[in-house]
């Protein structure tokens, strides 16, 4: 059983396109995130959630809406795709929220193009 | 704000070469300290971690430790495998909610 598995694995769309990528992990964590990775690998935090709440919300544009229905899921919903959207998004979970033990379980990544 | 800092890749060797990859980091605070290792096609996966100063977080023949005084924490390897090859990133955590702030990311490829 995947831990945690994101769909779809790729994803090639037109730029002005809506689309969305789905989470869930079977690990019973109560946190999830949402990181992207671009082309020179750089990894950066977008979202997390814990328990459905929002607790962390970089500076990412509007266009990107995460939703948890619950704490076993999250998704990211992004709007009105652009070029520089192209890159990989890992969802990662972690059992801890507040006490910052840094291991998080990543899923494979979903390889997002934008033509 | 804080940050990590990573020797550019690629590092090429041949297998059972020694591996030294470097990292050092920015923080205002105590943070914590990781390395993620990322195999091809898949997601990343926590190699080792350590949690304050002095400490040596160590994991399948890797090892990195927490150095306050040179704010390093370099991960090495004896002899590394062929298998070892993939994309290695070191990361911090200031404590508040595994905000972990990635490196760049250092491709090691190990030749037979």
């Amino acid at each position: 059983d995947t831990a945690v598995s994101q769909t779809p694995k790729y994803l090639v769309t037109q730029m002005g396109n809506d689309k969305s990528i789905k989470c869930e992990q079977n690990l019973g964590h109560d946190t999830m995130y949402w990181y992207k990775q671009d082309s020179k690998k750089f990894l950066k935090i977008m979202f997390s959630y814990n328990n459905k709440e929002l607790i962390i919300n970089e500076t990412v544009p509007n266009r990107f809406s995460p939703k948890s229905p619950d704490k076993a899921h999250l998704n990211l919903h992004i709007n009105s795709l652009e070029l520089g959207d192209s890159a990989v998004y890992f969802c990662a979970s972690s059992h801890d929220r507040g006490r910052g033990t840094g291991e998080l379980f990543f899923g494979e990544g979903s390889r997002l193009t934008v033509l | 704000g804080d940050s990590v800092t990573q020797m550019e890749g690629p590092v090429t060797l041949s297998e059972e070469a020694f591996l030294t990859i470097n990292c050092t980091y920015t923080a205002t605070g105590y943070p914590s300290l990781f390395w993620y290792v990322q195999y091809p096609g898949e997601g990343l996966q926590l190699l080792l971690k350590a949690t304050k100063a002095d400490d040596k977080g160590s994991n399948k023949g890797f090892e990195a430790t927490y150095r306050k005084e040179t704010t390093s924490f370099h991960l090495e390897k004896g002899s590394v495998q062929v298998s070892d090859s993939a994309v290695y990133f070191c990361a911090l955590s200031d404590g508040g909610y595994n905000k972990l702030i990635f490196g760049a990311g250092t491709r090691l490829a190990v030749h037979p």
